[in-house]
């Protein structure tokens, strides 16, 4: 079982549709972290939560601690938001290592 | 700030061949790591490093080897190169965790490395 474990795996939606990719993890954490690969691109990092919420722009990341979850909701999507979207989390149990979600590829339609 | 650097970005390796991809950061963090990532599959950490001269294996480490003789550099070895080594791979680093909601602790990555073993 991972550690990370996101879904939806594919999700496809119409432009301007209001998303949300989920992501719940099995081990104690310093921070959850949501990244952004687009197709044959780099990763980086959108946000890095460790209570609460964030925003910005159309992006909002949620986390409950208590219940080991966290949310990334895009409002307004647009095809430019096409991408995978990874959440790791980072643990202080394991020497501060990453542990990495299987991804959501995102398709956003005009 | 040119953040993490790799190289080379493409190669086409065959099959007992050997090669290093190289990783440079100039944030002056103390840790570095190197990932693979497969097609569906989560990233893999294959090796660590919290500092200068000290490395650490991670999950996937057989088939390669890594040094960091510097605070900057963080070479991965590939040695004898097989087909399962085809994959993406990424170097990354980060501050050891400071607490809170520091913008120290983001990880930072590589544009990544694609390989190709045939």
């Amino acid at each position: 079982k991972n550690e990370v474990e996101q879904s939806p795996q594919n999700l496809t939606a119409q432009e301007g549709e209001f998303i949300t990719i989920n992501c719940s993890y099995s081990v104690g954490i310093s921070a959850l972290h949501w990244l952004q690969q687009h197709p044959g691109g780099g990763i980086v990092s959108l946000f890095m939560l460790s209570s609460g919420k964030k925003k910005h722009g159309r992006l909002i990341a949620t986390i409950n601690i208590q219940e080991k979850h966290s949310s990334l909701h895009i409002t307004a999507s647009h095809p430019r938001d096409s991408a995978v979207y990874i959440c790791a989390v980072r643990s202080p149990n394991t020497g501060n290592q990453f542990y990495f979600g299987t991804g959501t590829s995102l398709t956003v339609i005009p | 700030n040119a953040g993490v650097t790799q190289t080379p970005k493409f190669r086409i390796l065959k099959i007992g061949q050997s090669m290093t991809l190289q990783c440079t950061q100039d944030m002056n963090h103390n840790y570095m790591y190197w990932y693979r990532q497969d097609p569906g599959m989560g990233l893999k950490l294959i090796y660590y490093s919290v500092g200068a001269g000290i490395t650490d294996k991670g999950e996937v480490p057989n088939g390669y080897n890594v040094s960091r003789s510097t605070t900057e550099d963080f070479p991965l070895r590939l040695e004898l190169a097989a087909p399962s080594q085809t994959s993406v791979y990424f170097c990354a680093s980060s501050y050891p965790w400071v607490g809170g909601s520091s913008g120290a602790n983001v990880l930072t990555f590589g544009a990544g490395s694609r390989l190709t073993v045939l």
